[in-house]
């Protein structure tokens, strides 16, 4: 059964860059695209970007110019850098699996991990 | 940038059918996608490409597109249902993906 599992520090200071992992289980990240999303406390859902094994990406125009998004073959796992934070970077970071890169959407998602951007 | 309306709330009493819409100028030429998403939880897919239901999602859950608007539809609501959901598509080029406002379902 696959599982996705976010980790990576729960507070991260304003301008810095924030780092995030997602671990995937029960199948090879070699397969399929994969998708970063975050909520803001209280708020919608926001796409960020999206990111398959050979290292083809697609970012959201709002949030382009600050991020970054790799994979790691070996570890099984990708991972998002987003730079110079601020308050509104502070939400609940998903990844999720992407089945078909032409169908634009997300189908199996990890819990989420919170971060909070404060000094 | 592309975006997507839903209302920000609709209301039913259990057993009625509930709508949500969504409107977005690619929808008829892009899929649309329905996420259901309960307190402290991930989003889980209740509809794909417009009106396919997922395995695993109850029958009442139905989708469809006209338009420029897709709908959502739950009919028999249960109080399970109360949940916001969301949906999801992307711009005519399929490169920039968005989400809609959510609408938040309230079971009266």
């Amino acid at each position: 059964q696959m599982q996705l599992h976010e980790s990576g520090p729960g507070l991260v200071k304003p301008s810095e860059t924030l780092s995030l992992t997602c671990t995937v289980s029960g199948v090879s990240i070699s397969t399929y695209y994969w998708s970063w999303i975050r909520q803001p406390p209280g708020k919608g859902l926001e796409w960020i970007g999206y990111i398959y094994y050979s290292g083809s990406t697609n970012y959201s125009p709002s949030l382009k110019s600050r991020v970054t998004i790799s994979v790691d073959t070996s570890k099984n796992q990708l991972s998002l850098r987003l730079s110079s934070v601020t308050a509104a970077d502070t939400a609940v970071y998903y990844c999720a699996r992407v089945p078909d890169y032409v169908l634009y959407y997300m189908d199996v998602w990890g819990k989420g991990t919170t971060v909070t951007v404060s000094s | 940038s592309y975006e997507l309306t839903q209302p920000p709330s609709v209301s039913v009493s259990p057993g009625e059918t509930a709508r949500i819409t969504c409107s977005g100028d690619a929808l008829p030429k892009q899929y649309a996608y329905w996420y259901q998403q309960k307190p402290g939880q991930a989003p889980v897919v209740v509809i794909s490409k417009d009106s396919e239901r997922p395995s695993g999602i109850p029958e009442r859950f139905s989708g469809s597109s006209s338009g420029t608007t897709v709908t959502l539809t739950i009919s028999g609501v249960q109080a399970e249902d109360e949940a916001d959901y969301y949906c999801q598509s992307a711009d005519s080029s399929g490169s920039y993906w968005v989400f809609g406002g959510g609408t938040k379902l309230t079971v009266l």
